[in-house]
């Protein structure tokens, strides 16, 4: 079935520096890919999304490309700040159809820390 | 404009029992989905339910079974509760088209003991 690997964390990393959360897919067809971030005590909110291959998605300085060829879709921001820290969820829908196409598969999360 | 929330936010249970959580989906949204996400782990999809029916399930036992309201609210019910259900069950909303982004609740943390 379709299903999403992240790497595993915790990332650590200081103010401002570079940031990359790898994520790659199995899928049939054309999934779409989404970034979701939990902040402690709290339900995910969407980061950014793409449809389809080669769309970027960005968000508040975040951005990640689609790329099937490579089946990946990589979390970057060029300068993280404190409040970034948070868990990180890459997630997969499958191609719509009728009876399966509703469904979120996420990976199992990367947690980053940042320090000041 | 409210978000979606849910019912109660902890909960201690004892194995063989039953619970019902509770959710209120965001407004104009009418799509709820029920995820059981383990400490450490990603949400698992549990189900989701459009216009009162159960449109798609997840791989979870029949123990796990859900209702949707005509004000499009929801409950997840678990019964006969093991020690492995324990975790951070999640209600999320929707518009229904399969590509409409969900909007998380904050989430139900089951403890059962």
């Amino acid at each position: 079935g379709d299903s999403v690997t992240q790497m595993e964390g915790p990332v650590t990393l200081s103010e401002e520096a570079f940031l990359t959360i790898n994520c790659t897919y199995t899928a049939t067809g054309y999934p779409s890919l989404f970034w979701y971030v939990q902040y402690p005590g709290e339900g995910l909110q969407l980061l950014l999304k793409a449809t389809k291959a080669d769309d970027k998605g960005s968000n508040k300085g975040f951005e990640a490309t689609y790329r099937k060829e490579t089946t990946s879709f990589h979390l970057e921001k060029g300068s993280v700040q404190v409040s970034d820290s948070a868990v990180y969820f890459c997630a997969l829908r499958s191609s719509t159809n009728s009876n399966s196409g509703y469904a979120l598969n996420f990976g199992k999360g990367t947690s980053l820390l940042v320090t000041p | 404009d409210a978000g979606v929330t849910q019912s109660p936010t902890h909960l201690i249970k004892t194995r063989g029992q039953q619970v019902t959580l509770r959710c209120s989906p965001k407004s104009g949204h009418d799509t709820v989905s029920w995820y059981q996400q383990a400490l450490g782990q990603g949400p698992q999809f549990i189900f989701q339910y459009y216009e009162e029916e159960e449109r798609q399930r997840g791989n979870f036992p029949d123990r796990f079974s859900g209702h949707q309201f005509p004000n499009y609210s929801s409950e997840l019910n678990v019964n006969a509760l093991l020690l492995g259900d324990s975790a951070l069950y999640l209600c999320a909303s929707s518009l229904p088209e399969g590509a409409s982004p969900l909007h998380f609740g904050n989430g139900t943390r089951l403890t059962v003991t």
